[in-house]
């Protein structure tokens, strides 16, 4: 499970500020995810990419946005335009959408000032 | 898109009994179903998937079975000790169209094994 890694672990936010969580992974891998957890409700998907310089909406993008410019890289932006952003967020990757055996990082958790 | 739906969200067990945990999904298009536990804290990890062509499979104490007619799956713990004790969830995936490769979990099983 290493090669997948999460920073900052803990994160502040205040009102009306964009933050950016960083994700990084050595393993090769071709597709990326990011979720958001939440107690009692699972494991929901933000966004995924299939390859560099694409990605795709999950089941709740608004008020988030990517971006997938290199391989090992996958960073997530909590915009100001999220109202709730408090909870623990989880990226993971996989060797390639199809085989989809996914490995996580260790997590962010984000916190409301 | 696929919708699983996972029971019970709690499991409180002894030591040494067993556990069973029931996903069923909604897309007779998925094909793959993994398991991961999350312990307090920690990340979730994979401890043991099933394919679509494939019943049943076992790794020592845990064993997943899979009925596709009834689009139900479950996860059986035998012999629980109490470093079992975590968060479960089960997943499925479709590879139909613009989902192709991405998951659908459960929202989670708190399995509690009491000493």
């Amino acid at each position: 499970d290493g090669g997948i890694t999460q920073s900052p672990k803990y994160l502040f936010r205040k009102e009306g500020q964009n933050v950016t969580l960083s994700c990084e992974q050595n393993l090769n891998h071709d597709a990326m995810y990011w979720y958001r957890q939440d107690p009692g409700q699972g494991l929901r998907l933000i966004y995924y990419s299939q390859i560099v310089n694409d990605f795709q909406k999950g089941d709740i993008a608004e008020g988030y946005s990517v971006s997938r410019e290199k391989k090992e890289s996958f960073p997530l932006t909590v915009t100001s335009a999220q109202k709730n952003p408090t909870a623990f967020y989880l990226c993971a990757s996989s060797t390639d959408a199809r085989k989809n055996i996914q490995y996580f990082g260790a997590g962010t958790r984000l916190s409301v000032l | 898109g696929e919708n699983v739906e996972q029971h019970p969200s709690t499991l409180s067990v002894q030591e040494g009994d067993s556990a069973v945990i029931k996903c069923t999904y909604s897309d007779s298009a998925s094909n793959y179903f993994p398991w991961y536990k999350q312990e307090l804290g920690k990340r979730p990890q994979l401890i043991i998937d099933i394919r679509s062509n494939v019943g049943e499979k076992k790794d020592q104490r845990i064993a997943v079975t899979l009925n596709k007619t009834a689009k139900h799956f479950s996860l059986h713990i035998t012999e629980t000790q109490p470093e079992d004790s975590a968060v479960y969830f089960c997943a499925a995936r479709t590879d139909r169209g613009s989902t192709l490769g991405r998951l659908y979990f459960g929202r989670g099983t708190q399995l509690t094994v009491w000493p």
